[in-house]
């Protein structure tokens, strides 16, 4: 079955420490891949997308997430977190279904917090 | 960038009535999209539109439920009658295309049916 899986519900680290958010995804092909942030009560913000090419992306704030065929991951990543970062960050994978239509699977998201 | 727009915020209403939540999505998309989010749980898949019709829907999208843009208006979801567990935070987005495209979400409708 088509899934995205975050395995970490919740990440805690320290302002200026890096940071890496787990996603995996289950899929025949290559999906399309997506990392969206939601700052509490708003709504979703993309921060950076792959389609295909080279296998890291950067995105918006420092962010930047690459993808392993091989193991089927997109890990999101950050050399250095700043308080403002702490939200939630939900993993997302367009792909094609028995219908023929394309839907956004999302994971259950990951809950990061940065202590000052 | 381009926004999503979403109206009411925030909708209080008596289990059995009937409720519209309306988006206005971005002015060039063509794709529209509802998702549901229970507090703390991750964004559900409900429903895509396009050019009038119903494209795809998930099991999510209860008979009770329907969507319509009736002439380039709001894209509207409408639920009749609503039961407890509709209760949760609606979020409306569009795209441009299909797959590849990023959706852009509105902020969302929080919908508590009492």
């Amino acid at each position: 079955a088509q899934s995205v899986t975050q395995p970490d519900a919740r990440v805690t680290v320290s302002e200026g420490a890096s940071l890496q958010l787990r996603c995996k995804y289950s899929y025949s092909g290559t999906p399309y891949l997506f990392w969206y942030v939601q700052y509490q009560r708003q709504g979703l913000q993309l921060l950076l997308k792959y389609y295909s090419g080279d296998p890291v992306v950067q995105g918006v704030n420092g962010f930047e997430a690459e993808f392993s065929k091989s193991d089927s991951s997109f890990h999101l990543r950050k050399a250095s977190v700043h308080w403002s970062d702490s939200a939630v960050y939900f993993c997302a994978a367009s792909m094609m279904g028995s219908s023929g239509s394309w839907q956004l699977i999302f994971g259950s998201g990951t809950q990061l917090t940065v202590m000052p | 960038g381009p926004k999503v727009l979403q109206i009411p915020s925030h909708q209080i209403i008596d289990m059995g009535q009937m409720v519209t939540l309306n988006c206005d999505p971005v002015s060039n998309h063509l794709y529209f999209y509802w998702y549901k989010q229970i507090l703390g749980q991750q964004m559900e898949f409900l429903v895509n539109f396009y050019n009038g019709k119903v494209m795809e829907k998930s099991k999510l999208f209860k008979d009770q439920f329907s969507v319509e843009r009736p002439d380039g208006s709001y894209f509207t979801l409408k639920i009749q009658p609503t039961a407890l567990e509709d209760s949760a935070v609606y979020f409306c987005a569009s795209s441009q295309g299909l797959g590849y495209a990023e959706q852009f979400f509105g902020p969302g409708t929080r919908l508590t049916v009492l």
